[in-house]
């Protein structure tokens, strides 16, 4: 079965600074692969997603993955962190249902705070 | 553009009281339509999926119903509510392809059961 790890719960770095966070899959075939984002009392945005192709997917607000299959993992970047990117970050990776339909098995998640 | 409603916002209801929540989906047809549950520090957990009207499917046993009356609307329902069913409740679609699309979602719904 499918699982996700996002190793970090919490992360803090000041506005400016550069960001990443980690995010190792399970999956036995080619995966399709997500981050998204929410914030307090929100749904899930979607920042970006790779299904196949360039291995470095770029996304909304200046988010960016690499793909690196020999590590399963689908780290999340940005080169300058602003206050507005708090917020909790989810990474999944999906799978075809029985029937029809897709499953997104999700990470924990990690918990981004901004310091200013 | 496709839009997705989730309601209420809030609810907070007694142990033992009915619950029905609601989604709707605008702008795009026959999707897939998902129930997701997210407790704190857990991520989240698929509930039940639809991949048309009447067709459900759970995922996992509980206390919990679903049902697709309309081609985009999505009901959440349980007879007797229990403490463990308190959560944040989440609604989503995807494109009814077979591939991986990913899913969109709603708002949410903080559910207490007090």
């Amino acid at each position: 079965a499918q699982s996700v790890t996002q190793p970090d719960i919490h992360i803090t770095v000041s506005e400016g600074a550069s960001l990443e966070l980690r995010c190792n899959y399970s999956y036995g075939a080619t995966p399709y692969l997500f981050w998204y984002v929410q914030s307090p009392g929100q749904g899930l945005q979607l920042l970006l997603k790779y299904f196949s192709g360039d291995t470095l997917v770029q996304g909304i607000k200046g988010f960016e993955a690499e793909f690196k299959r020999s590590q399963s993992s689908f780290n999340l970047r940005k080169p300058s962190v602003h206050w507005s990117d708090a917020a909790e970050y989810f990474c999944a990776v999906g799978s075809i249902l029985t029937g029809g339909g897709n499953k997104l098995t999700f990470g924990t998640g990690t918990q981004l705070k901004v310091e200013l | 553009s496709q839009t997705i409603h989730q309601w209420p916002a809030t609810l907070v209801q007694p142990v033992g009281s009915p619950l029905s929540l609601e989604c709707t989906v605008e702008g795009t047809s026959n999707p897939n339509l998902y129930w997701y549950r997210q407790a704190a520090g857990r991520g989240l957990q698929l509930l039940f999926y639809s991949v048309g009207i009447g067709q459900i499917s759970s995922e996992v046993p509980q206390n919990l119903s679903a049902s697709r009356p309309q081609d985009r609307q999505f009901i959440l329902s349980s007879k007797k509510l229990l403490l463990s069913d308190s959560g944040f409740y989440l609604c989503a679609w995807s494109s009814p392809r077979r591939d991986s699309s990913p899913l969109h979602f709603g708002n949410g719904t903080r559910l207490t059961v007090t």
